[in-house]
């Protein structure tokens, strides 16, 4: 069964500091990863998808290497912003289905 | 706004009543599914549908929780009788029919269910 971790559960910066969330997973035969944003009470919004064949995505301020033999994944947001508050989750897709990290609650402080 | 639609937003009922969500996918878009989210975790998949047939439903509670998607568009989630443990958002995803690796998933709103 796959497993994902993100590390760590939350992270407080000051505003204009990068941000580098942390994603591993267990089972490295994936189709792709994907990154999504969570406010609190919505759904997710999905940011950047990295297929298995890809190292890297950009968006913006946000870049996400994937290394699948090792089973990690960074997200990267450049300044951020105190917009840029909420949960963020990492989810592979492997056997047809997607499996979520618990997430990295971030809070920029202005 | 997400492109896909689900109501009710909030269902706040007893233990032992019956609930029902309904999810209405992006238009076009073959694959939905259903996920349930506890608070301080990721979405677990309850059940997927590729058009009107359910693809996976292993880890549906199928006692208590049943799923259609009868025209292969819109789908309703039903729990009876709910239990406190099932106090969650559920959210509704879909995903279009072309090839698997390079398209995502599009989320809901989601219906945050509390059961007193």
């Amino acid at each position: 069964k796959q497993e994902v971790t993100q590390i760590p559960a939350a992270l407080s910066v000051p505003e204009g500091e990068n941000l580098v969330l942390n994603c591993s997973f267990t089972d490295s035969a994936i189709y792709n990863l994907q990154w999504f944003r969570q406010d609190p009470g919505k759904g997710l919004t999905s940011l950047l998808l990295i297929q298995s064949s890809q190292r890297e995505q950009t968006s913006g301020r946000l870049n996400a290497s994937l290394d699948k033999s090792s089973g990690r994944s960074t997200l990267y947001i450049a300044a951020s912003q105190p917009g840029d508050s909420a949960t963020y989750l990492c989810a592979v897709l492997n056997d047809y289905k997607l499996s979520f990290g618990a997430g990295t609650t971030v809070t920029v402080r202005a | 706004e997400a492109e896909v639609a689900q109501s009710p937003r909030y269902k706040i009922t007893e233990k032992s009543q019956a609930v029902a969500f309904w999810c209405d996918p992006i238009s076009g878009h073959a694959t939905l599914y259903w996920y349930r989210q506890i608070l301080g975790q990721g979405p677990e998949l309850l059940v997927q549908f590729q058009d009107e047939s359910v693809v996976d439903d292993s880890q549906l509670p199928k006692d208590r929780f049943s799923a259609e998607r009868l025209k292969g568009v819109d789908s309703t989630l039903k729990i009876q009788p709910a239990e406190l443990g099932d106090s969650a958002m559920y959210l509704c995803a879909s995903r279009s029919r072309v090839r698997i690796g390079n398209q995502p998933q599009h989320f809901g709103d989601g219906t945050r269910l509390s059961i007193l």
